[in-house]
């Protein structure tokens, strides 16, 4: 089974920078994927980590560490249409199908 | 090109009803899944399909029943409603596994 723990809610300024954290327990890694999901909308890919590192997209990034469990999204010089809940998600090593197990989403609030 | 298509948006059921939620997509994706997502909380797997004529329990199955006779749809079907059905149900399909889900707008069910 999998265990995924991320922070419930974060706030920040417009312009600034979050850091949202996501640990997982699995019995077999094979990836980590980053969702956005904005209010009453359906979750869109963000961003994708099978190796340890930082993979960087824009103004998004996604950093990976397997042998700590740990991951984290940073999203840079924050705008108001960044204001959504953002869902880690792992794939198992021996999940058929592809099926990736969700954490609870953090939900990120970005004031003027 | 309209990626994964859920219908309807909405539905009101009362307690003891059935129906089926329709989803369809036109990527020729072989991967399909179905997740509940209640609110404030994360998605949860229903079922999934690796390709045609193949279905799988995902985590909470209880309830439920899945299709898949062709690549395109994916159809999910509640036989007697309760109201621990009541949540927003989210379609989804893959091509590979390093690639995201697409996901569908999603289905609004309230048993009551």
């Amino acid at each position: 089974g999998q265990n995924i723990d991320q922070p419930t809610e974060m706030t920040a300024t417009e312009g600034a920078i979050v850091q949202i954290n996501c640990t997982y327990q699995t019995s077999g890694f094979n990836g980590l994927f980053w969702y956005q999901q904005h209010a009453g909308e359906a979750p869109t890919f963000l961003s994708y980590n099978v190796l340890d590192g930082l993979e960087e997209k824009g103004r998004f990034s996604s950093f990976l560490s397997r042998s700590k469990g740990y991951s984290y999204l940073l999203l840079k010089e924050l705008q108001m249409k960044d204001s959504a809940s953002y869902l880690c998600a792992v794939r198992d090593h021996g999940a058929a199908g592809n099926k990736l197990t969700f954490g609870g989403g953090t939900r990120v609030l970005v004031k003027p | 090109n309209a990626g994964v298509t859920q219908t309807p948006k909405f539905r009101i059921l009362k307690i003891g009803q059935s129906m089926t939620l329709q989803c369809t997509q036109d990527m020729n994706h072989n991967y399909m899944y179905w997740y509940r997502q209640d609110p404030g909380m994360g998605l949860k797997l229903i079922y999934y399909s690796v390709g045609a004529g193949i279905t799988d329990k995902g985590e909470v199955p209880n309830g439920y029943n899945v299709s898949r006779s062709t690549t395109e749809d994916f159809p999910l079907r509640l036989e007697l409603a309760a109201p621990s059905q009541t949540s927003v149900y989210f379609c989804a399909s893959s091509r590979e596994a390093s690639y995201g889900y697409t996901f569908g707008s999603g289905t609004r069910l309230t048993v009551v």
